[in-house]
């Protein structure tokens, strides 16, 4: 079976523009979560999607902003970069909304110059 | 403030010894996810602890929740160098995972 999968790997933007990231999440999960790693922390909470509704939020701006899609894939959108969004960005899949076991993608290395 | 506070956050140590890394928090938690990350991968969940108490064993490593469910341990025991890499806990927290900082482990031939 396929893991948790994420678009791109990696991807340099500069500062004001806008990126997606994409994840599909492991067949038979209906939830989809989104953290931010910086360097040297552990991931941060950004979103959880479950039955394409969101079901939570972290302590992040506007600018962020994801959804989820009928096969439960995933987006997420990041406004306006900032030099502190260059984070690698990761995607968790579980099977229900509770987050009890959840499993992670390869992550999205984001650089913003 | 971190909620939950590992320790130590950085650990070198030659192939063959015993280690156990720490991961604590003043809060209880419904369970609590122990993850090993390697540079520029996604963390890889090692193992889900849910009752005060629990100990799981996954071949060389030993987990245990601690009795009030807030805190808990990872023991390696004769640690080979492919366990070198960033050990995470992660106490969830009703839909989201809290994450320590992390402990690195280095384990030198």
């Amino acid at each position: 079976d396929a893991g948790v999968t994420q678009s791109p790997t990696h991807l340099i933007k500069t500062r004001g523009q806008h990126v997606t990231l994409r994840c599909s999440p492991i067949s038979g999960h209906k939830s989809v979560s989104w953290y931010q790693q910086v360097l040297g922390q552990g991931p941060q909470f950004i979103f959880q999607y479950y039955e394409k509704e969101e079901r939570g939020r972290g302590n992040f701006p506007d600018r962020f902003s994801a959804r989820q899609f009928p096969n439960y894939s995933s987006e997420l959108n990041v406004n306006a970069l900032l030099l502190g969004d260059s984070a690698l960005y990761l995607c968790a899949s579980s099977r229900d909304r509770g987050i009890s076991e959840a499993f992670f993608g390869q992550g999205t290395r984001l650089t913003v110059v | 403030t971190q909620l939950l506070e590992q320790s130590p956050q950085f650990l070198s140590i030659q192939e063959g010894e015993n280690l156990t890394v720490y991961c604590n928090s003043s809060s209880v938690f419904s369970s609590l996810q122990w993850y090993r990350q390697e540079p520029g991968e996604g963390p890889v969940l090692l193992v889900t602890v849910v009752t005060g108490g629990e100990v799981k064993k996954l071949k060389r490593l030993t987990f245990q929740f601690g009795d009030a469910r807030k805190d808990s341990s990872l023991h390696i025991t004769a640690a080979q160098t492919g366990d070198t890499g960033l050990y995470l806990c992660a106490g969830a927290r009703g839909n989201k995972l809290v994450f320590g900082a992390g402990t690195i482990l280095r384990v030198k031939s």
